[in-house]
């Protein structure tokens, strides 16, 4: 069995200072580790996988994220925020092979101006 | 374009009626999901289905049934038994049964009248 962790349910920042939104996870097997972005009333959508190689791990939107194996966490920065970038964030885990993923409850990001 | 089509965008249930949710695709892709989503509650795994005629249940099933006659389609019918089936309903594919990445649709929202 997979769980995922999200340390943050808000994170309120001011427009243009750095962010990260904590995830940490728990998995007996290898797995690959995702971060999903979801704007008001729409699906998710991918920001950045880590499947295997190097644990820094860069994604759409200016956003990047560690793979850290001895602390199990997987955490999402982005060096200098903007107004757009308000929205729900999921880090998610799978299995290899498992066919399935574990979602994070979110964190909600709000970027003031 | 491909993606996931959802339908409808809002749907209200009665006491006692069963109602099925559309989620069409054509991004070819052999598995298919259904998540239900709670406010600060993440997204929740309903059923799943990694290949045609072959599906099964998720974390939270009762009350729920699905099907997969076509490789396209994958719609969910929310029964009666279903006691508190208001939330936001998002179905998901990913390429093969490995789950690497999972592309969503936009979402249906199912209210109690």
């Amino acid at each position: 069995a997979q769980s995922v962790t999200q340390l943050d349910s808000q994170v309120p920042v001011f427009e243009e200072a750095p962010v990260e939104l904590r995830c940490n996870y728990s998995s007996s097997v290898s797995v690959y580790l995702f971060w999903y972005v979801q704007y008001p009333n729409q699906g998710l959508q991918l920001l950045l996988k880590y499947l295997s190689g190097s644990t820094l791990v860069k994604g759409i939107n200016g956003f990047e994220a560690e793979f850290n194996k001895s602390q199990t966490s997987f955490h999402l920065r982005k060096p200098s925020v903007h107004i757009s970038d308000t929205a729900e964030y999921f880090c998610a885990v799978s299995a290899l092979n498992a066919g399935k993923s574990t979602f994070g409850d979110g964190t909600t990001l709000t970027v003031k101006p | 374009d491909g993606g996931i089509t959802q339908s409808p965008k809002y749907l209200f249930r009665k006491e006692g009626q069963n109602v099925t949710l559309s989620c069409e695709q054509n991004l070819n892709h052999d598995a298919m999901y259904w998540y239900r989503q709670d406010p600060g509650q993440g997204l929740r795994l309903i059923y799943y289905s990694q290949i045609v005629n072959d599906f099964q249940k998720g974390d939270i099933a009762e009350g729920y049934s699905v099907s997969r006659e076509k490789k396209e389609s994958f719609p969910l019918t929310v029964t009666s038994a279903q006691k508190n089936p208001t939330a936001f309903y998002l179905c998901a594919s990913s390429m093969d049964g490995r789950n690497e990445k999972l592309f969503f649709g936009s979402g249906t929202q199912l209210s109690v009248l």
